[in-house]
């Protein structure tokens, strides 16, 4: 039982270029989160699904945009990536929403230079 | 929207001793409060957690403590391990529904001297 990966762990960007974050999850969870991590700021959420084929926005949803096409998937993309979003980018999932235990990701380290 | 209040954001103590975390939040509305445990290099585990109908709960070493008239709640930690050293984090949510978001705390670095 792996709970929940992100794929990759680290990756550095030059400005302006896109790429994409994989979550995965075989816990069968129906809600799936994005949030980054900076210091001294905490977890902020950037967008969230309730379930498969839905998407929403979080407290700082700006120049990402997510999917999630299948339940156990949730999908970050950075269309034109900028110094801004050098951050360590976290998933999680949970069963039934913001009440219930959240489980994260190990983290993905971004670095936009 | 919510906005939750963390201190301090950085607590040592020697081993053996007890360490306390304190946030406060703004939504009169949240009736979720979890803690979260984040060691290096990996992503945030709930700890404990505590609903809005309950002031206080306890697991083992760890216990919350939950005051809805203040909009404060704190973590204590009892006879503090090295292997408790950590960031942690404190969270509020709203009620139960797919809209409420959970909102985090800035972290406390805690360290535990041997």
């Amino acid at each position: 039982n792996a709970g929940v990966t992100q794929t990759p762990k680290f990756r550095v960007l030059k400005t302006g270029q896109s790429m994409t974050l994989l979550c995965a999850q075989d816990m069968n969870h129906e809600y799936m989160y994005w949030y980054r991590q900076d210091p001294g700021m905490g977890l902020r959420l950037i967008h969230y699904s309730v379930g498969e084929g839905t998407t929403a926005k979080g407290e700082v949803p700006d120049g990402y945009n997510v999917s999630r096409l299948k339940k156990q998937n949730f999908l970050l993309g950075l269309e034109s990536a900028a110094p801004s979003q050098t951050s360590v980018y976290f998933c999680a999932s949970s069963e039934q929403g913001v009440s219930t235990e959240a489980f994260f990701g190990q983290g993905t380290r971004l670095t936009v230079v | 929207g919510e906005n939750v209040e963390q201190h301090p954001s950085t607590l040592s103590v020697q081993e053996g001793d007890s360490a306390v975390i304190k946030c406060t939040y703004s939504d009169s509305a949240s009736n979720y409060f979890p803690w979260y445990k984040q060691e290096l290099g990996k992503g945030p585990q709930l700890i404990i957690d505590i609903r809005s109908n309950v002031g206080e709960k306890k697991d083992q070493r760890i216990a919350v403590t939950l005051n809805k008239t203040a909009k404060h709640f704190s973590l204590h930690i009892t006879e503090t391990q090295p292997e408790d050293s950590a960031v942690y984090f404190c969270a509020a949510s709203g009620s139960s529904g797919s809209a409420r978001q959970l909102t985090f705390g800035s972290g406390t670095q805690l360290t535990v001297l041997p």
